[in-house]
Parts: C-alpha cells; structure tokens; sequence
C-alpha cells in the first residue's frame, strides 16, 4: 500500500519557467512534510518542509502549498534553473516524541532545459 | 565535517555471498537509518535505530539485519545476499526531536550477480 503518491514520475521544463510537483497521502497521523532534493551520485538532502498547520511555505524560489481536507501537498520551483535538473523526493513523517520515520514518494525527475 | 559516511562506495556480490555496509555519522545524532532505493521505487526504509542500543524493523527488513554499534556507527548485513537485493542503499541520521531533517551519506552501489 502506497502511503504516499507522487507524481508526475519526470518533468521537462524550460529555463524560467514553473515546476509543479504533486503529492497526496492518506494517512491522517502524518505530520510533518519534508521534500528533498537529490542530484545523481548523491544522497538525498533536505529542501524545504511544511506542518499541515500552515498552508503554505516559501523559502527563495521554492514553495511548498498544502491542502489538509485534500490531503494533498505539492512543491512549486518559480523561475526554474537547469541547476534544478534533479529528482525531487516527497515525504511524510508519522513519528513519536523523539524521532521519526519518513515515508516517501516515489521520486520525480526534473530536467530544465536551458 | 564529513556528516554521513558510507563504505564501500561500489561492490559487486556473487548470490549467497554476505556483506557488511557501514555507516558512521559524526554529528552526534541519536537516530540513524538505512533505505534502499531502487528505479521507480523511492526510498524505501529497511531497518531504524533510534538511539543507541535499540534498532526495529522499518517497510522492507527481509534478507537484511543490523548493529547499532554505538552512537557514531550503523552497520547494514546481507547474510546470503540475492538478486533482488541490487540496489544503492543510503544510510542517514537525524538529531533527537520531532521534525529534525534526516541527514543523508552518498550511498553504497550494491550490484548482486
């Protein structure tokens, strides 16, 4: 059972242009909801992420929007750079007081085209 | 600062070998973890340890066992490694605390023949 679904699987935008990432989830006990940005050869790194208390977080051209009766959340790149091209991991954390497991999304990959 | 080391970074089994992954982490983090990510399939995770001297079974344990061998070090073990086990694994910590980032290594490259 997917917990946590992302789509689309690969994304072509343009220099300049706006990337849009989705992703929805089922489970009401999530809490916590991290994307992450991974370039080939490395290990995933810790974008940007959102509490289902707030609607919406932005950090430079990044920007989370979460949608909690939807349950679904989605990542927004503004003025998208080709240093961008990567894949973009979402996540949702069902965690206790001390630490967290993370469920993720099966990865997009992003390619902006110069 | 090195954060999250991984070794090897490559290795290439042959079915029913075992093998030791080994990750050291030196942020002093309480949690540590290990995913393995495979075409298609995201990161799944395969076992936790949330603190030191404890450690349970994540979405996919089978096939695979682990060592909390202190604070610093998390230790991965195929005991007869198959070919379903090909895949990069990735081991990462995160400090104690609900919504602290989990902190990745590079991966280690597992290719079973």
């Amino acid at each position: 059972q997917q917990q946590v679904k992302q789509s689309p699987q690969s994304l072509i935008v343009q220099k300049g242009g706006i990337s849009i990432i989705n992703c929805a989830y089922e489970n009401t006990a999530f809490d916590y909801f991290p994307w992450y940005q991974q370039f080939p050869g490395k290990g995933p790194a810790l974008l940007i992420a959102i509490r289902p208390d707030v609607s919406e977080k932005k950090e430079g051209r990044f920007t989370i929007s979460f949608n909690k009766s939807a349950k679904q959340f989605s990542l927004h790149i503004m003025d998208s750079q080709p240093g961008d091209s990567a894949t973009y991991f979402c996540a949702a954390r069902k965690g206790n007081s001390g630490y967290s497991t993370l469920t993720f999304g099966k990865g997009t990959m992003l390619l902006v085209s110069p | 600062n090195a954060g999250v080391t991984q070794t090897p970074k490559f290795q290439v089994l042959k079915t029913g070998q075992s093998m030791t992954l080994q990750c050291a982490q030196d942020m002093n983090h309480n949690s540590m973890y290990w995913y393995r990510q495979d075409p298609g399939m995201g990161l799944r995770l395969i076992y936790y340890s949330a603190s030191e001297g404890t450690t349970d079974k994540g979405e996919v344990p089978n096939g695979y066992n682990v060592s909390r061998l202190n604070k610093r070090e998390f230790s991965l073990r195929l005991e007869s490694a198959a070919p379903s086990q090909t895949s990069v694994y990735f081991c990462a910590s995160s400090e104690w605390g609900s919504n602290q980032p989990q902190h990745f290594g590079d991966g280690t490259r597992l290719s079973i023949l």
